[in-house]
């Protein structure tokens, strides 16, 4: 099983709100990952968690605050965010933190209004 | 600086008629080399890992391989369902965590 799972599929926020993105993950994987990409080009990182610590922010705006409760989940809470975080929105995860291929979920494709 | 370069940016090909991606890198240090298949409005499929120069993997009709300045990904017979964005992406020797650095992806578009 190499699966991610990333809720919700669709969302549409204002810029006032706050909202949060779930990604789970049943593989034992130790490295999970927060990836943006915007239409046609490939993803960006965003963030990295090893063994459930923050270990890479790629100087990402603080309206994005990741979250890791445990080993298996990941969320993103957003607030305040602008038209332009409109984005797709990828989580991911791999067996490794130094090495291997990671997986990726469907996406949460974000819309701010 | 790491960079990693995907050509062509586009390719459309009629079904059945053979053709290659390329992804050519300039990085301190490969760890490993990796081709996703995406297609639209979902995450990246996992296809592929390449360690070190000489090494080939196959996978139904898509076969990668590696040099140590570049990778393809060789498409046989193709078929319009191969059609996505086929993206290649490098992890780099260095760095504490892994990391990977993505190519701007290939658009292929296989007609019946």
């Amino acid at each position: 099983d190499t699966e991610v799972t990333q809720t919700p599929k669709h969302l549409v926020m204002g810029m006032t709100n706050k909202k949060s993105l779930k990604c789970e993950q049943h593989m034992g994987h130790r490295a999970m990952y927060w990836y943006k990409q915007k239409a046609k080009k490939p993803p960006e990182l965003m963030f990295v968690y090893s063994y459930e610590k923050l270990s890479i922010n790629e100087s990402v705006p603080s309206r994005f605050s990741p979250e890791c409760p445990n080993s298996s989940l990941l969320n993103l809470h957003l607030h305040a965010l602008q038209p332009e975080d409109s984005a797709l929105y990828l989580c991911a995860s791999s067996h490794g933190t130094r090495t291997g291929e990671a997986f990726f979920g469907q996406g949460t494709r974000l819309t701010v209004v | 600086e790491d960079q990693v370069t995907q050509s062509p940016e586009a390719l459309r090909l009629q079904e059945g008629e053979s053709s290659s991606l390329n992804c050519s890198y300039t990085v301190s240090g490969l760890r490993g080399l990796f081709w996703y298949r995406q297609d639209p409005g979902k995450g990246p499929e996992f296809l592929f890992t390449l360690y070190s120069a000489g090494e080939e993997k196959e996978k139904e009709r898509l076969k990668a391989t590696l040099t140590k300045k570049e990778s393809f990904l060789h498409i046989t017979a193709p078929k319009p369902e191969d059609s996505a964005t086929y993206l290649c992406a490098v992890q780099v020797r260095g760095g504490a965590t892994n990391k990977l650095i993505f190519g701007t992806g290939t658009l292929l578009a296989v007609q019946p």
